[in-house]
């Protein structure tokens, strides 16, 4: 099946510094990646689509300046907190969808999650 | 506004029995659904996908939709204290983004 994974699966940064997080396909081309966020009890929440080769769309509320995207190959998008604070700090989880299956079942894949802790 | 809503539950069963979880969503132009399963600090399993009326089984499974009534639900039959977590529900529209459902948290009691 497809596997997304996610590199660091913790990270603990001081407030003001920059985290950058990577998702890779390891199995399949993703012409697409997805970057959520999940805060405890709740639900995920849409940050951002990242395509590649081109600039992310942010979702309404998503500082675009603080939370960097960037997706340089069918198999790779980062997201990079900059100047993180300790409101920042949550699960962060990208997935991606399999170009294969362009124009077909919209199935996302998930990574593992990337648990940010901002002291 | 485009919606998912579930009921947040708790929802308690006993083991071997059939738990049900129910989901509705607002955007008429939804095709496509999701049942995601998620274990406290973990990312979300995809357990099952339906795209069209009717009922589609797998395994322990089935999920139900019925797009007249803007309605997705998922069986779990003879549930299993494995089977604890909580369940989001998805809807993929127009622009194939996911939105998500609060989630409801099963637990299947021994």
């Amino acid at each position: 099946g497809a596997v997304v994974s996610q590199h660091p699966s913790w990270v603990i940064c001081k407030s003001g510094t920059s985290v950058k997080i990577e998702c890779r396909s390891l199995d399949f081309q993703a012409t697409t990646m997805f970057w959520y966020r999940q805060f405890p009890k709740q639900s995920l929440m849409l940050m951002a689509t990242s395509n590649e080769g081109s600039k992310a769309t942010y979702e309404q509320g998503v500082e675009k300046d603080k939370f960097l995207i960037n997706h340089a190959s069918l198999t790779l998008s980062t997201l990079t907190v900059t100047s993180a604070h300790p409101e920042d700090s949550s699960f962060y989880i990208c997935s991606a969808r399999d170009r294969s299956l362009a124009g077909g079942p919209e199935e996302q894949y998930f990574g593992p999650g990337t648990r940010l802790t901002v002291t | 506004q485009k919606e998912v809503e579930q009921n947040s539950g708790p929802l308690s069963v006993p083991e071997g029995a059939i738990a049900s979880l129910n989901c509705t969503y607002s955007d008429r132009v939804s095709q496509s659904f999701f049942w995601y399963r998620q274990y406290s600090g973990k990312s979300p399993e995809l357990i099952m996908s339906i795209y069209s009326n009717g009922d589609k089984e797998d395994g322990r499974f089935t999920a139900q939709l019925n797009k007249a009534s803007q309605y997705v639900s998922l069986l779990i039959r003879d549930s299993q204290p494995s089977d604890s977590a909580t369940y989001l529900c998805a809807a993929s529209g127009s622009a194939r983004q996911l939105t998500f459902g609060s989630g409801t948290q099963l637990t299947v009691l021994p």
